[in-house]
């Protein structure tokens, strides 16, 4: 079964650092790019970060570039994202999706997100 | 920048009636690039539809998407009482490289 797995989550104050790690299993882990959503409590979602199988190709929302790292660790096939000067407006639940796409000929088509994980819970409070 | 905006916000039906959804883009987009997810409360989204029209395994077909350009319409045929959630459109793009329309709440009338 394809899954993937977040933890780290916690309580922070404002300024802190947390990091996220995604766990993922069922598949070619290193075949995959993957990406971090977060919603806000009550809100829609918001797409955070994307690192590619390789992590030659990574990528960040605005609101979160030069605060957030992605990185991953293809022997332990997991994905981190470190949050370095956090706010209050960063709680959220944030979720790991992989990245599925059909590629031929150096383009990818039919981009989704296929599966997520159930999420973990960040909080960012004094 | 791409904007999605989904319409209707609330949608309130009754089981076994035809749920239609917007998702309109603010610049042209590839259907290749356009998905829709589900949202049960307290749950992680699932994929329900990708390339605008493709539905994902293990998704009924009375879930169908269809659309180009700018407009993108999600379509449940008969509603099951298990359809009523959340629905989130997707695209991919450039800058940002991904971004998902606001949402539309699937209520039971």
């Amino acid at each position: 079964e394809v899954q993937l797995v977040e933890s780290g989550g916690g309580l922070v104050q404002p300024g802190g650092s947390l990091r996220l790690s995604c766990a993922a299993s069922g598949f070619t882990f290193s075949s995959y790019a993957v990406n971090w959503v977060r919603q806000a409590p009550g809100k829609g979602l918001e797409w955070v970060s994307f690192i590619s199988g390789s992590s030659a190709n990574i990528f960040y929302a605005d609101s979160v570039e030069g605060r957030f790292t992605i990185s991953r660790d293809n022997a332990k096939n997991s994905v981190y994202l470190q949050m370095n000067s956090l706010r209050a407006e960063d709680t959220a639940v944030y979720y790991c999706a992989r990245d599925v796409s059909d590629c031929s000929g150096g383009t990818c088509y039919q981009i989704r997100f296929d599966p997520w994980g159930q999420g973990t819970l960040v909080t960012v409070s004094s | 920048e791409i904007v999605l905006t989904q319409s209707p916000d609330t949608l309130s039906l009754s089981p076994g009636e035809r749920a239609t959804l917007s998702c309109r883009a603010s610049q042209s987009v590839s259907s290749s690039y356009l998905a829709w997810y589900q949202q049960k409360r307290g749950q992680a989204p699932r994929l329900l539809i990708y390339g605008a029209s493709s539905r994902a395994t293990g998704i009924p077909d009375r879930f169908s998407g269809s659309g180009s350009g700018t407009d993108f319409t999600l379509t449940i045929s008969r509603l099951e009482p298990e359809d009523f959630a959340v629905y989130y459109c997707q695209q991919y793009g450039s800058s940002p490289r991904y971004s998902f329309g606001q949402g539309t709440k699937l209520e039971i009338k």
